[in-house]
């Protein structure tokens, strides 16, 4: 089975806070993902990484920076936490393209920022 | 810049009914994936649909790719209170052969099934 696993499932953060997401992985997959979901949006990709040390920018990338120093693993930083931030945030891995895999999806972390 | 839309957003249906959520895309693609989401949970993959005319079924859920016409539709059949879920699809347009590949979804239907 595969399996994507996130650091926390509710976050609770003060705005100006500096806060960390953490995404890890066990299948080995070269792509990995960012995404927030709110409610009437869908889900919007923030950053993406195809390789380690590796980033580009998605959708909605301000306010946000990622670090990937290992394969399995992709971090969602924000660097001061505000309010508009408040979120359920989606880490997925995925195949290099070529490969017709879908997206595979973690729990979700749903952050609050007061 | 791709645009995914999805319609219905909002689904309510009775049980026994069949139905049909649309998902349109603007631009050229052949690779198309619905997702379902239960509430408060992650996204789990349904179908992966790679080429026209592809047709995936699962129980009460069929899906189709008509690349031509940029369209792909979720037939729901004789629906049950257990498909209640929000549903998204999800375009790649990133296929090219390079080393990474992204999704673009559309908004999700919410789909509610009622006795």
């Amino acid at each position: 089975d595969v399996k994507v696993t996130q650091s926390s499932r509710y976050l609770v953060k003060r705005t100006g806070e500096k806060v960390f997401l953490e995404c890890v992985q066990d299948m080995d997959h070269e792509n990995m993902f960012w995404y927030r979901q709110d409610p009437g949006l869908g889900l919007r990709l923030i950053y993406f990484s195809y390789d380690v040390k590796m980033k580009e920018k998605g959708d909605i990338p301000e306010g946000y920076s990622v670090s990937r120093e290992k394969k399995e693993r992709f971090s969602l930083i924000l660097e001061s936490a505000s309010t508009n931030q408040t979120s359920m945030y989606l880490c997925a891995i995925g195949r290099l393209a070529g490969f017709t895999d879908t997206q595979y999806f973690g729990p979700g972390t749903r952050l609050t920022v007061l | 810049e791709l645009k995914v839309e999805q319609n219905p957003l909002f689904l309510s249906m009775q049980e026994g009914k069949n139905y049909t959520i649309y998902c349109n895309y603007s631009t050229t693609s052949d690779r198309l994936y619905w997702y379902r989401q239960d509430p408060g949970k992650s996204l789990e993959s349904l179908f992966v649909l790679l080429s026209n005319g592809a047709v995936k079924q699962e129980g009460r859920l069929m899906a189709s790719l008509d690349t031509k016409a940029r369209l792909s539709t979720l037939h729901i059949t004789a629906a049950v209170h257990d498909l209640s879920a929000t549903y998204f699809c999800a375009v790649d347009i990133s296929y090219s052969g390079g080393s990474n590949y992204k999704l673009t979804f559309g908004k999700g239907t919410l789909l509610t099934v009622n006795p």
